[in-house]
C-alpha cells in the first residue's frame, strides 16, 4: 500500500456543487495531515490543516478519521476559482511530510 | 508571511553541464527541502536539511547534492545534468519537523 493515495480524479462538477476528496494513509502513527491547493504550473499552496477534531474554513471543511485512516476535504458551493490539484500531505512520524499525487478538480459554469 | 524564493525560475541547459538552484528563506526555518515534480509522478524528495551544514537524502537522490552553509539558503547542485532530470524543481522550508511545509515559486530546468 502506497503511503498516501489520492483519486487522481478529474472531478468535474457544475458552480454551486458540493465535491469531496479523501486522502488515504498507511501509517497509523501519523501526525499531522495538510491539504494544499496547487494550480497549473504553480506551486503548492496551503490551503487548510487537518485537526483531529475537524475544522472548516468558509466553504471548505476538512476531516480526519484515524481508524479508518484517511482525511477529507469538502467543497461547498463550487466556484469556478476553485478549479484546481488539491495534494494532501501526512506527517508519517519523521521530520518530512509525505504527499498525494493530487486530485484534480474542474468547475464548469 | 513566510517568503521562500527560487532565484532562477526558468533555465535552458546543456547534457553535461553543472546546474546550480538557489533558494533563500526569510523565516528563520529550521527544514529546508528540495522536490521535483513531474506529470503523474507527484511531488518526490530529492533532498532535505534539519540544520546548517547537515543533509539528508530523500526518496530520489542520486545525481544531486546540496549545499547549506547558512540557514536561510539552501542549493540544489546538479553537477552532470541529463535530459531526465528536465523538471519543475520546487525548493520549501518549514519551521520544524511535521510542519506545514512552505514552498517557492518553482524553478523549471530544462535539459537538451
Amino acid at each position: 500500500r502506497k503511503e498516501v493515495e489520492q483519486d487522481p480524479g478529474p472531478f468535474n462538477v457544475p458552480e454551486g456543487a458540493t465535491v469531496a476528496f479523501n486522502c488515504t494513509y498507511s501509517n497509523s502513527a501519523s501526525q499531522s495531515f495538510f491539504w494544499y491547493r496547487q494550480d497549473c504550473r504553480k506551486e503548492p499552496k496551503l490551503l487548510m490543516s487537518v485537526y483531529s477534531s475537524g475544522n472548516e474554513d468558509g466553504r471548505f471543511t476538512a476531516q480526519l478519521n484515524r481508524a479508518s485512516q484517511y482525511i477529507s476535504l469538502l467543497i461547498r458551493d463550487s466556484k469556478l476559482s476553485d478549479s484546481a490539484t488539491y495534494l494532501c500531505a501526512v506527517n508519517p512520524g519523521y521530520s518530512t511530510l509525505t504527499f498525494g499525487k493530487g486530485t484534480m478538480l474542474l468547475v464548469s459554469p | 508571511d513566510v517568503k521562500v524564493t527560487q532565484s532562477s525560475r526558468y533555465l535552458v541547459k546543456r547534457t553535461g553541464e553543472k546546474v546550480f538552484l538557489e533558494c533563500v528563506q526569510d523565516m528563520d526555518h529550521e527544514n529546508m527541502f528540495w522536490y521535483r515534480q513531474d506529470p503523474g509522478l507527484g511531488l518526490r524528495l530529492i533532498y532535505f536539511s534539519y540544520d546548517v551544514k547537515m543533509k539528508e537524502k530523500g526518496d530520489i537522490p542520486e545525481g544531486y547534492s546540496v549545499s547549506r552553509e547558512k540557514k536561510e539558503r539552501f542549493s540544489l547542485i546538479l553537477e552532470s545534468a541529463s535530459t531526465n532530470q528536465t523538471s519543475m524543481y520546487l525548493c520549501a522550508s518549514s519551521l520544524g519537523p511535521g510542519n506545514t511545509i512552505y514552498f517557492g515559486e518553482g524553478s523549471w530546468l530544462t535539459v537538451v
